[in-house]
């Protein structure tokens, strides 16, 4: 399985742009990173995902390297409603979600 | 609404007495699974199924059970609870199968205290 290493916590200024990193080193060809966020105790909910090329939705910005080892999710102007656990995992398994590791994830604060 | 729905969402029980934690999605999704969230070690997978009839373990599958009999429903059974499975439950759920992934949808957690 695809493992991945995430910062702890990370602080960002209201308003700036949050950069959280991640670290996949031995993702496989075929294995997509998924990004979701968990708000207090509620549960997890998407945000993005991509398997080698930069994706962009509504929510945030997906940077993946050339090489795939590693990532950023970019949420371009952070509110005080983006602090939560960043979680960023890899989908393993052909063909669907199999086992997943969700990892200890990044806690963002995002402060006024 | 596109949901996942857990039953109970809060618990408190006694060694030892059997319970089961109910998890029903109503987006025909083929793949649903179960985690186990605790404080500093992140969510962390119980079990899984791909579809009905249909199930394989997680990380840490010990002292859980579970049964897919209906596409819609995933129940995960603590046969004989003990307090180290005090924790927050979360159910989720896919398309999956022979598909290209999609994201998961969580249900709002169970809540479980064995006492």
């Amino acid at each position: 399985d695809a493992k991945t290493t995430q910062p702890p916590s990370m602080d960002c200024a209201e308003g700036r742009a949050a950069n959280l990193p991640c670290n996949h080193s031995t993702i496989s060809g075929n294995e997509y990173v998924y990004w979701y966020r968990q708000i207090h105790s509620q549960g997890p909910q998407y945000i993005i995902h991509g398997l080698k090329n930069n994706e962009t939705n509504e929510m945030a910005s997906l940077i993946i390297t050339e090489d795939r080892k590693s990532s950023t999710l970019i949420l371009p102007h952070a509110t005080l409603r983006d602090t939560a656990v960043y979680y960023c995992i890899v989908r393993v398994g052909s063909g669907g979600y199999q086992k997943v590791t969700f990892g200890t994830g990044t806690k963002l604060q995002v402060i006024p | 609404e596109a949901q996942v729905t857990q039953n109970p969402r809060y618990l408190i029980t006694v060694t030892g007495k059997k319970l089961t934690v109910t998890c029903s999605q109503n987006m025909n999704h083929e793949y649903m699974s179960w985690y186990r969230q605790d404080p500093g070690l992140g969510l962390r997978q119980i079990y899984y199924s791909m579809n009905v009839e249909v199930t394989d373990k997680g990380d840490v599958p010990e002292g859980y059970k579970v049964s897919r009999k209906e596409k819609r429903n995933f129940p995960l059974i603590l046969e004989s609870p003990s307090p180290n499975q005090t924790s927050l439950y979360f159910c989720a759920s896919s398309f999956g199968s022979l598909a290209v992934a999609r994201e998961l949808f969580f249900g709002e957690g169970s809540r479980l205290t064995v006492l």
